[in-house]
């Protein structure tokens, strides 16, 4: 089956700075990336996903990338604000086996 | 607003009792899942169900056991519970051709 690996595990960043989380899979069927924002006490919902048909997706501060051949998908988190802090989520699925394997997640900090 | 509603919120008890949590929702999605989440692993798929006759286990279904008892309904049931069942425990909904998963608002549950 699939296996995400996700890095870092946590991740401090000044206020205004970029954060860039990392993941990578194994299967190589899987076309369906997305990315969980969970708030401390909440549940996790959807902030940004991506399909194997592209290579990036933006949606205003944040973006994804993905690279196939590497097998490796990163979160992009530009101008930071404290409203950020939150454990992050990377997944994957393929059409056809489609549930979805999660990475153990980040816990990013902003630092004020 | 259509949700997804889990019950109990928080359950605290003891080694060797059965428990169940319950999970319905009024999004309309034929698909719901059952996840636990542990700190540092992440979110591990227990069961899922792509319909109310469609039962299939995830990565780590020992120990549990799940009913679909309509489009709406699905729960999840601990026969013995164990200490090593302690953890958050999170219902999601999706609908088939869209792999974006709507979570509840998770089970907190203590084995003692």
């Amino acid at each position: 089956g699939e296996n995400v690996e996700q890095h870092p595990s946590t991740l401090s960043v000044q206020e205004g700075d970029s954060a860039v989380i990392k993941c990578t899979y194994s299967d190589s069927a899987s076309n369906y990336f997305p990315w969980y924002k969970q708030e401390l006490g909440k549940r996790p919902q959807l902030i940004i996903d991506i399909r194997s048909n592209v290579g990036e997706k933006k949606d205003q501060r944040i973006a994804v990338t993905l690279n196939k051949t590497a097998k490796h998908f990163s979160l992009h988190i530009t101008e930071t604000q404290p409203e950020d802090s939150a454990v992050y989520f990377c997944a994957a699925s393929a059409t056809g086996n489609e549930k979805l394997t999660f990475g153990t997640g980040t816990r990013l900090t902003i630092i004020p | 607003d259509a949700d997804v509603t889990q019950t109990p919120r928080n359950r605290i008890t003891k080694t060797g009792k059965r428990i169940m949590l319950e999970c319905s929702q009024t999004k309309g999605h034929d698909r719901m899942y059952w996840y636990r989440q542990d700190p540092g692993l992440g979110l591990q798929l227990i069961y899922y169900s792509f319909d109310v006759k469609d039962i299939n286990k995830g990565e780590i279904s020992d120990g549990y056991s799940v009913s679909r008892q309509a489009q709406a309904k699905f729960s999840l049931s601990l026969e013995s519970a164990i200490p090593n069942q302690t953890a958050l425990y999170f219902c999601a909904t999706s609908s088939s051709g869209a792999n974006v998963l709507t979570f509840g608002a998770g089970s907190r549950l203590t084995v003692l």
